[in-house]
C-alpha cells in the first residue's frame, strides 16, 4: 500500500525567509512524488513532480523539492517566501510498482499543510 | 495550458436527491478520475475510469455512486441518493495515460447536502 504523511498541519514563516513543508512517504516500489497547491475556493494546482533523475526538482513559482530515498522524504522548499504563497499544500505519491502493471492508479494524498506567510 | 473544467461550481441539494457532477477532461487525455475532499480533511480518491469502464475504485465509491462518459467530452459523477456526509468538494482529474504521473485537476464542485 502507498501512503503519505505531512507531519505539520500549519507552517508559518515571515516573508522573505526560506520555507520548508515536510512530506514523507511509504511505497512498495519506487515512488512517483508530487506537490499540489490549493488556494481558497480553487482546485488543486500542480507544482512539481519527481519521477527519476536528479533528487532536486524545480517547479512552478520558485518552489523546489528534494527527494531523499534513505529518509523516504520529499520536502517542499522555497528560498524566499512570498505572502502570495499562503495556501494549502498537498504532497501525493503513486507507487511505480503498481503503475508498471498498466493500471490507472490513483494518487494518494497527504493530509495537507496550511502555509501562512506573514508580511 | 489546457484545463479540466467542472460544472457547477457549487451545488446544493436536499438529502435523498440525485445529483450529477459534470467534468470536461482535457481533450486528448485517456484516464479520468474523481476525488473528493470533505471540508478540513484530506483529498481522497474515489474512482478511475479508462476505456469506458471503471479501472479502480475506493471503498468510498459504493453503490450510490456511478460514473459515465456519455459522449466524447464529458465525464460525470452521479450520486443517486445523497446523504449529509456526501457534502464535500469533488474534484475531477484527467491524465494522458495511466502511467503518465501528472494528473490535471479541475477547480472542483462544492456539493452541499441539506
Amino acid at each position: 500500500a502507498q501512503s503519505v504523511a505531512q507531519p505539520e498541519d500549519q507552517v508559518n514563516v515571515a516573508e522573505g525567509n526560506p520555507l520548508t513543508v515536510k512530506c514523507t512517504y511509504s511505497v512498495s516500489g519506487n515512488p512517483y512524488l508530487f506537490w499540489y497547491v490549493q488556494y481558497p475556493n480553487r482546485g488543486l494546482q500542480f507544482l512539481l513532480k519527481y519521477i527519476t533523475g536528479d533528487n532536486l526538482v524545480k517547479g512552478s513559482y520558485g518552489f523546489e523539492a528534494e527527494f531523499n530515498k534513505s529518509q523516504t522524504s520529499f520536502h517542499l522548499k522555497k528560498p524566499s517566501a512570498l505572502v502570495s504563497d499562503s495556501a494549502l499544500y498537498f504532497c501525493a505519491v503513486r507507487d511505480e510498482a503498481i503503475i508498471s502493471s498498466g493500471s490507472a492508479r490513483q494518487l494518494t494524498f497527504g493530509s495537507g499543510t496550511q502555509l501562512t506567510v506573514l508580511p | 495550458e489546457p484545463e479540466v473544467t467542472q460544472t457547477p461550481s457549487h451545488q446544493v441539494t436536499q438529502m435523498g436527491q440525485e445529483v450529477i457532477l459534470r467534468c470536461v477532461p482535457i481533450s486528448n487525455h485517456l484516464y479520468f478520475y474523481w476525488y473528493r475532499q470533505i471540508l478540513g480533511q484530506k483529498v481522497e480518491f474515489l474512482v478511475s475510469f479508462y476505456n469506458n469502464e471503471i479501472s479502480e475504485k475506493s471503498e468510498i465509491f459504493d453503490d450510490q455512486f456511478s460514473v459515465e462518459r456519455p459522449d466524447g467530452s464529458n465525464f460525470t459523477l452521479k450520486i443517486r441518493s445523497t446523504k449529509l456526509e456526501d457534502s464535500a468538494m469533488y474534484f475531477c482529474a484527467s491524465s494522458p495515460t495511466g502511467v503518465t504521473p501528472k494528473a490535471f485537476f479541475g477547480q472542483g464542485t462544492r456539493l452541499t447536502v441539506v
